[in-house]
C-alpha cells in the first residue's frame, strides 16, 4: 500500500461529459503529481502541485485542469471528454524521486 | 518525442534464469534513473534507482547498470521468480527539472515455471 488514495477506481462516461478524479497523497507529502497512461503508452506527466500551488506542467490538454486543496488532496477535472481520453489516470505523491503512486482511476469514454 | 524508450514490449523468461530489461534515453541532461514495477490493477511501485555518478546499483536480486556513453540502462533480475511477472517501467529525470519524471512505455515480463 503506497498510502496514495485515488477515487473512483473506474469511471464510464459519454463523450462531451465532464468528470472529476480525486487523489489523497501520502500523509506528510506536499506534492501531488498526475500522470496519464493510454493504451500501450508510458506514463505521461500531466501536472504537479506543491502545497496548493501549481509547480510544473506537462502535456496537459486545455480541457483538463487540476487543483490542490488546503488539506492537500487534489482533483483532476476532465471536460468535453473525447474517446481518446480513455486511459488510466494515476496520482503520485512524494518526490522528487521516487514517487509513490496510487492505484489509478480507469476512465472509459463511450 | 519519446525521450525514454523501452523497445521490447514483452519478455518471457524461465524461473531461475536471468531477466534483462533494457532502456534507452536521448536526453543527455538526465542524471537520475529509476525502475518501477507495475502489477495489474495497481499503481507503479518503485524498485531501484541509479545516479549518473554510478554505473551500477544493486539491491538483492535486482541490479541496474548504467552506460552513460551509450545512453543505455538495464535492469537485471537474478534469479527470476514467478512473482516478478509484471510490467517494468524505466524513468529518468534531469537535475534542472527534478519534479518531472519521464517514463518509458514499459516492458511486460513473464516468468514461467
Amino acid at each position: 500500500d503506497s498510502g496514495v488514495t485515488q477515487t473512483p477506481k473506474h469511471l464510464i462516461t459519454a463523450t462531451g461529459q465532464r468528470v472529476t478524479l480525486r487523489c489523497s497523497p501520502r500523509s506528510g507529502d506536499l506534492s501531488v503529481y498526475w500522470y496519464q497512461q493510454s493504451l500501450d503508452q508510458g506514463l505521461q506527466f500531466l501536472i504537479q502541485y506543491y502545497n496548493g500551488e501549481e509547480r510544473a506542467k506537462g502535456n496537459i490538454l486545455e480541457r483538463f485542469s487540476a487543483q490542490q486543496f488546503p488539506d492537500l488532496h487534489s482533483e483532476l477535472n476532465l471536460s468535453s471528454l473525447e474517446l481518446g481520453d480513455s486511459a488510466l489516470y494515476f496520482c503520485a505523491s512524494g518526490g522528487p524521486s521516487p514517487l509513490h503512486f496510487g492505484n489509478g482511476t480507469r476512465l472509459t469514454v463511450t | 518525442d519519446q525521450q525514454v524508450k523501452q523497445n521490447s514490449p514483452s519478455l518471457s523468461v524461465q524461473e531461475g534464469r536471468i531477466s534483462i530489461l533494457n532502456c534507452d534515453y536521448t536526453n543527455s541532461m538526465f542524471d537520475y534513473f529509476l525502475w518501477y514495477k507495475k502489477y495489474p490493477a495497481e499503481g507503479p511501485t518503485f524498485l531501484i534507482s541509479i545516479s549518473s555518478i554510478k554505473d551500477k546499483n544493486e539491491d538483492g536480486r535486482f541490479t541496474v547498470f548504467l552506460n552513460k556513453s551509450a545512453k543505455h540502462l538495464s535492469l537485471h533480475i537474478v534469479p527470476s521468480q514467478p512473482g516478478d511477472s509484471a510490467v517494468y517501467f524505466c524513468a529518468a529525470r534531469a537535475s534542472y527539472n527534478t519534479d518531472k519524471l519521464i517514463f518509458g512505455t514499459g516492458t511486460r515480463l513473464q516468468v514461467f515455471p
